[in-house]
């Protein structure tokens, strides 16, 4: 067990809604970082957000957004969904922003119908 | 470009054989980090080792032990007397400084172990 917590676990929706995944990362972690894993792309970051603030982003579409809040859990929205968004979202924590390691999530599974 | 090529897609082996994982990894940046990850089954992401780009010395931690050499720009790893618990898709990945220290994996490399 990492500490990092997602929730939820599976979920299952239709094209065109909405949703929203959340992590709370491990005591003390004050990074968050979001990765996208599907079986076409394989593991792509998303976003790092550290102490609140969104420091970096990778090949995170326009439809996506993701915060994080003051008591450091974060949420990352995904909306308009298609089919293609169907994959593994993992949240990871590490202590500071530079080169700490992170820790991983159990992942939430989307599935987009 | 990919930053982070592993070339063995798959790998299987009998319980009690050793299995090296090979790692290639590209980079401009002076200071890095390079890490190993294992996924089982179950899908979570646990992390392994983790190298930093100015420590080449190579090391054992239990039946896992890595071979870094930057001259190749390669970090192999190795499972020593494999088990059946040893069966899921190990990822290489590299964090740079001048990336924010974001995680660039490879494909991933599934090892199975049979008994």
């Amino acid at each position: 067990d990492s500490g990092v917590t997602q929730t939820p676990k599976h979920l299952i929706t239709a094209t065109g809604q909405r949703v929203t995944l959340r992590c709370s990362p491990r005591s003390g972690d004050l990074s968050v970082y979001w990765y996208q894993q599907s079986l076409d792309q394989g593991l792509q970051f998303l976003i790092h957000y550290y102490n609140g603030e969104e420091r970096a982003k990778g090949n995170i579409l326009e439809r996506f957004s993701a915060q994080q809040f003051p008591d450091l859990h974060s949420e990352l929205n995904l909306s308009s969904l298609e089919l293609g968004d169907s994959a593994l979202y993992f949240c990871a924590s590490s202590v500071r922003q530079a080169s700490d390691t992170q820790y991983f999530g159990p992942g939430t599974r989307l599935t987009v119908l | 470009a990919q930053k982070v090529t592993q070339a063995q897609t798959e790998i299987s082996v009998v319980e009690k054989e050793d299995v090296t994982l090979d790692c290639v990894y590209e980079t401009r940046d002076t200071t890095y980090y390079l890490f190993w990850y294992k996924q089982p089954p179950s899908g979570e992401l646990v992390f392994l080792i983790r190298r930093n780009s100015f420590d080449e010395q190579n090391e054992i931690s239990g039946r896992y032990s890595w071979n870094f050499q930057k001259s190749t720009s390669s970090f192999n790893f190795t499972i020593t007397a494999s088990q059946v618990v040893d069966s899921a898709v190990y990822f290489c990945a590299l964090s740079e400084a001048e990336n924010d220290y974001k995680l660039s994996f490879g494909a991933g490399t599934t090892v199975t172990v049979r008994a």
